[in-house]
């Protein structure tokens, strides 16, 4: 079956403008997180939805990035006003929580942000 | 606060065993993680354990866990140039909420 696919797989950007990127998760699964991967760094969470509930947003870095989910499918991050600092792989995962206790988040395969 | 830590860069020899460690800090962490990810690839699952265990073995794989310490280890048997990836240590933190991981270990096989 398909996996959680994310587009675009490449985005330049210049500094100072917006940028949308999308993230299709796994049919079915009720859970869905960002995280960002920047050079030479780990992955560092950003945002994690489950089902209808209020998200968990304790990672996003700034009052610039703001996540949605719509109909508990698709979610799209959107930077504002970009900063070089946001240059960075920007990764979705989802996971279908009641499957399976320990939880397996399965990743898509990135968007990778450039901020010039 | 929650932090994971893990050593950037390992180089073994093709056929040897390969033993990437980490370190966490979350005692309340309930599963802890390796993940892989390979050139071009997404991150994948390569194994997990359950914070009430010692020890996981899958074929190859071998995950020990001291609890006391905060140490998990991956031991990878007889490793091949396929096994040259990036391997990520992570913590569950805050119930299901999300991963914490480790910068990643760079594992490269030469012949």
């Amino acid at each position: 079956g398909a996996g959680v696919s994310q587009s675009p797989s490449n985005k330049v950007t210049e500094k100072g403008k917006d940028v949308e990127l999308r993230c299709d998760p796994i049919s079915g699964h009720t859970a869905l997180y960002w995280y960002r991967q920047s050079l030479g760094q780990g992955l560092e969470f950003l945002i994690y939805f489950q089902g209808n509930s209020a998200p968990d947003k304790s990672g996003l870095p700034s009052d610039r990035f703001s996540a949605e989910r719509t109909g508990g499918s698709v979610s799209t991050l959107t930077i504002q006003r970009t900063q070089q600092e946001d240059s960075a792989v920007y990764l979705c995962a989802s996971s279908h929580t009641r499957t399976t206790s320990y939880n397996e988040q399965f990743f898509g395969p990135g968007t990778r942000l450039t901020v010039l | 606060g929650e932090d994971v830590e893990q050593s950037l860069f390992l180089s073994v020899r093709e056929g040897d065993s390969s033993v990437i460690n980490c370190t966490y800090t979350d005692s309340s962490s309930t599963y802890l993680y390796w993940y892989k990810q390979e050139p071009g690839a997404g991150l994948q699952l390569l194994t997990y354990i359950f914070s009430n265990m010692d020890m996981k073995q899958d074929q190859r794989l071998t995950v020990l866990l001291n609890k006391k310490d905060k140490h998990l280890s991956l031991r990878i048997a007889d490793t091949q140039t396929g096994d040259s990836a990036i391997y990520f240590c992570a913590e569950l933190s805050g119930g299901y909420n999300k991963l914490i991981f480790g910068a990643g270990t760079r594992l490269a096989v030469h012949p």
